[in-house]
């Protein structure tokens, strides 16, 4: 079964911090991955998706995210940070060959930007 | 362009009673999914629904039911409320054949008294 691991539960910055949130799946095979974003009292809605080709992928807001296969990750990464990224961030994962499309998320990391 | 919108938004219920999530999209979906969303513990998935009239179980399917009789809607029902269902329930819904990104709706918060 696939699993997502996000490594900081909450992360604390600065306006103007640079910001990289972990995430490791664990599934071997072909796999599409997906930043979402929940801000406060919000629904979630993507950031950034990969499915194939370049392993860096430019989302919305100035985000960024780099897939490493060798190492099962998608950090997602964004230079610097401003207040209106206080948010929960969501790594999902999912595959076109098992789960029939079921989406397996991680446990989510919140962060906090200090004005 | 609604997307995907639930009802109701706030639930407050007394332990036993039941009640009904509706999750309507008009994006003509085939996928719709019922996640519960508890603090520390990401998104859980409940149910989903692969096309209309299907329906299979997910992570944490005990104590709910679902029904997609049509295409655009996939409600999720609580037979019997209890306590540990306070969460806030996501419905998300998404097309490519389940494998692309999803789409959600506001959130219902149900309490459980």
């Amino acid at each position: 079964a696939q699993s997502v691991s996000q490594h900081n539960h909450h992360v604390i910055l600065s306006e103007a911090a640079s910001l990289e949130l972990g995430c490791n799946y664990s599934y071997g095979g072909t796999v599409n991955l997906f930043w979402y974003v929940q801000y406060p009292g919000q629904h979630l809605q993507l950031l950034l998706k990969y499915f194939s080709g370049d392993p860096l992928v430019k989302g919305i807001k100035g985000f960024e995210a780099e897939f490493i296969k060798s190492k099962f990750s998608f950090n997602l990464r964004k230079p610097s940070v401003q207040w209106s990224d206080t948010a929960e961030y969501f790594c999902a994962v999912n595959s076109p060959n098992t789960n029939a499309g079921k989406s397996t998320f991680g446990d989510g990391t919140t962060l906090t930007v200090k004005p | 362009n609604a997307g995907v919108t639930q009802t109701p938004k706030f639930r407050v219920l007394k332990t036993g009673q039941s009640m009904t999530l509706l999750c309507a999209q008009d994006m003509n979906h085939e996928y719709m999914y019922w996640y519960r969303q508890d603090p520390g513990m990401g998104l859980r998935l409940i149910h989903y629904s692969v096309g209309e009239g299907t329906t299979a179980k997910g992570e944490v399917p005990d104590g709910y039911n679902v029904s997609r009789l049509k295409k655009q809607n996939f409600l999720l029902g609580l037979e019997s409320a209890a306590p540990s269902q306070t969460s806030v329930y996501f419905c998300a819904s998404g097309g490519t054949g389940g494998i692309g990104e999803l789409f959600f709706g506001e959130g219902s918060r149900l309490t459980v008294l």
